[in-house]
């Protein structure tokens, strides 16, 4: 079962709110990882979980704070965000981030703020 | 220059024919590369990984050159369903572990 599954599928907020995205995968893998997806352009990578630590984060505006409660849950807090924020945002998992292996992507969550 | 280099396309093609996309990459400390396709507002899935001595799976076919640093996909027969934005991906070692970075992707449009 090669299944990652995010929650929700669509969020909207207002640049106010504090929201949640979560994410979840039961394939023993121990690296998490969150993307952000502009339409037209690939995914970009924004943070790397292994063992439940974070290592590596791309430099991502502070509004944005992963979270990884357990070796099966990866959460992404949003807060006080940015129209330009507006993107689809993936999660995806791996056996371990050390070894290049095979990424798998959950359905993503499409975020809209306002 | 980009680490990860893919003609973006359209690339409209009629059912059956044989189509060929190209990707180049910069960082020749790149570990693993891979082949995902992308659906319009749907997730990346997994394709195929790309080795050296070639890879084939039914009608796909992927090729890794090291020495010219790029990577191949080539499809026979496309079906209809097979239209799709098509995304190279390279995996770099880095001191916090491997980054996954893609290509910009080549659209495939596959006509009657």
């Amino acid at each position: 079962d090669t299944e990652v599954t995010q929650t929700p599928k669509h969020l909207v907020m207002g640049m106010t709110n504090k929201k949640s995205l979560k994410c979840e995968q039961h394939m023993g893998h121990r690296a998490m990882y969150w993307y952000k997806q502009k339409a037209k352009k690939p995914p970009e990578l924004m943070f790397v979980y292994s063992y439940e630590k974070l290592s590596i984060n791309e430099s991502v505006p502070s509004r944005f704070s992963p979270e990884c409660p357990n070796s099966s849950l990866l959460n992404l807090h949003l807060h006080a965000l940015q129209p330009e924020d507006s993107a689809l945002y993936l999660c995806a998992s791996s056996q371990d981030s050390a070894s290049g292996d095979t990424q798998y992507f959950g359905p993503g969550t499409r975020l809209t703020v306002l | 220059r980009k680490e990860v280099e893919q003609d973006p396309g359209p690339f409209n093609v009629p059912e059956g024919a044989t189509v060929a996309f190209n990707c180049t990459y910069s960082n020749s400390a790149s570990q693993s590369f891979f082949w995902y396709r992308q659906d319009c507002r749907k997730e990346p899935k997994l394709l195929m990984s790309v080795y050296s001595s070639g890879n084939e799976d039914g009608r796909f076919t992927a090729q890794l050159n090291r020495a010219s640093q790029y990577i191949s996909l080539l499809i026979r027969d496309s079906k209809l369903s097979d239209s799709a934005t098509y995304l190279c991906a390279v995996n770099i070692l880095t001191g916090g572990g491997n980054k996954l970075t893609f290509g910009t992707g080549t659209q495939l449009k596959v006509e009657l």
